[in-house]
């Protein structure tokens, strides 16, 4: 059974950056996409990014110039960056697992659709002066 | 990205009851819709994946449906656990999410 567990500093100040990572136990690491989604006090969620274990990255393009996600296939890991933060960034973040369907052949081209079916706990950050 | 538009905001209803959550997007995104229960402080829960598969270990109590642009998430008979918030997902073009459904006890 696959288990997320995630860490990072939950205390910043404004222009600092936010650090996550998410350990994935049990389960392929290489077959499944990663991803990151926050949620703010009381609102709904939003997607980040997500990365595969090649490295592979997509990005929110509301978020894409603050965010970098890399991984550490040595030790099934992936971590999230956010540069700059500020109060708007205040939030519960999430990492999730994303499940892939098969692929489906379009033109020449595999096309890979995937949802997010194990999550981890989540890790509160908070920015503030 | 694609919007994802949920209705209603807010749904009250009593245990035993058959209720029904909306999910529309502004483009067809196919079958490949995602919902997902969460509750007070936790994680989001997968319910269904594809539009209409039920995610392992979900009672058949939920179901989904449609295809396109327009969904539906039907609880058939609502048990006190299900009063919950319920998101949908698209993962059609990259993911994005309804804004939420509370369902609360009338």
């Amino acid at each position: 059974q696959v288990q997320l567990q995630q860490w990072g500093a939950g205390l910043l100040k404004p222009s600092e950056t936010l650090s996550l990572t998410c350990a994935v136990y049990g389960g392929s690491f290489s077959d499944n996409h990663w991803n990151w989604i926050r949620q703010p006090p009381g609102k709904g969620l939003e997607w980040i990014g997500e990365i595969n274990h090649s490295g592979s990255t997509s990005y929110n393009p509301s978020l894409r110039s603050r965010v970098t996600i890399s991984v550490d296939t040595s030790k099934n890991q992936f971590s999230l960056r956010l540069r700059s933060v500020t109060g708007a960034d205040t939030a519960m973040y999430y990492c999730a697992r994303g499940k892939s369907h098969e692929p489906i052949l379009i033109g020449s081209y595999f096309y890979y659709y995937y949802y997010m079916d194990v999550w981890g706990r989540g890790t509160t950050v908070t920015v503030s002066s | 990205d694609i919007q994802m538009t949920q209705s209603p905001p807010t749904l009250s209803a009593l245990v035993g009851d058959r209720v029904t959550i909306t999910c529309r997007a502004r483009q067809t995104i196919d079958s490949w819709l995602a919902w997902y229960q969460q509750k007070p402080g936790k994680a989001p829960k997968l319910l269904i994946y594809k539009a209409s598969s039920l995610a392992s270990g979900v009672p058949s109590r939920f179901s989904g449906r449609g295809s396109g642009t327009e969904f539906t998430l039907t609880i058939s008979r609502l048990q006190p656990d299900d009063f919950a918030t319920y998101y949908c997902q698209q993962y059609k073009s990259s993911h994005s999410f309804g804004q939420g459904t509370k369902l609360e006890i009338k």
